[in-house]
């Protein structure tokens, strides 16, 4: 089975802070995801990554940035976290890039509380 | 571009009843399917996907969908709720070609069962 995990379940920071959420996927997946899933909303791409140092902008990238140093590991980074980044955030991978037909497997997912 | 439609977003239904997700999509090219549930706390879980084969999808715990072209259709269901259907339910939607492996997510449906 595919295992993605994120570092932190919980987080609380304060507003200005700079926040790194981690995600580590075991299975040599090419492609990476991070979501924010907030009531009523859905889940929203922030970042997508196709492979090592390259990284592409979602729906939502404002005051999110991504690093991929290495194909396991795909970090999101608030720059100056702000109140209204409270959120759930969901890590993602999925096998091969440019391929629409695979599924994506998720994490548990890290609840973010800026105050 | 595509976008995904839930229609309800609290469903009610007594244990034993038939479950009915609505799920409606728009494309300009022939499009990928997925259904995803989320429990309480955890991260999204494959129910089932729709890959242009056959479009009647059997998925797990028991959930079937299927894809209707001329309805926009892909509607969940299950024949006999069970207590532990109780989640979240997203419909998401990738293009069939060209689109890399993106995800556009409904807004989610949260399905109640009762005794």
């Amino acid at each position: 089975d595919v295992k993605v995990t994120q570092s932190s379940r919980y987080l609380v920071k304060r507003t200005g802070e700079k926040v790194f959420l981690e995600c580590v996927q075991d299975m040599d997946h090419e492609n990476m995801f991070w979501y924010r899933q907030d009531p009523g909303l859905g889940l929203r791409l922030i970042y997508f990554s196709y492979d090592v140092k390259m990284k592409e902008k979602g729906d939502i990238p404002e005051g999110y940035s991504v690093s991929r140093e290495k194909k396991e590991r795909f970090s999101l980074i608030l720059e100056s976290a702000s109140t209204n980044q409270t959120s759930m955030y969901l890590c993602a991978s999925s096998f091969r890039a440019h391929l629409s037909n695979q599924p994506q497997h998720f994490g548990d997912g890290t609840r973010l509380s800026i105050l | 571009a595509q976008s995904v439609t839930q229609l309800g977003s609290h469903v009610s239904v007594s244990e034993g009843a038939l479950v009915l997700l609505r799920c409606n999509y728009s494309s300009s090219v022939p499009p990928y399917l997925f259904w995803y549930v989320q429990y309480p706390n955890q991260g999204l879980q494959l129910l089932l996907k729709y890959t242009s084969a056959a479009t009647l999808v059997k998925g797990i715990n028991g959930f079937e969908a299927e894809f209707k072209k001329s309805e926009t259709s892909f509607h969940l269901t299950k024949p006999s709720a069970h207590m532990s259907d109780a989640a979240e339910y997203f419909c998401a939607v990738t293009l069939g070609t060209g689109g890399g492996n993106k995800l556009t997510f409904g807004t989610g449906t949260q399905l109640k069962v009762e005794l």
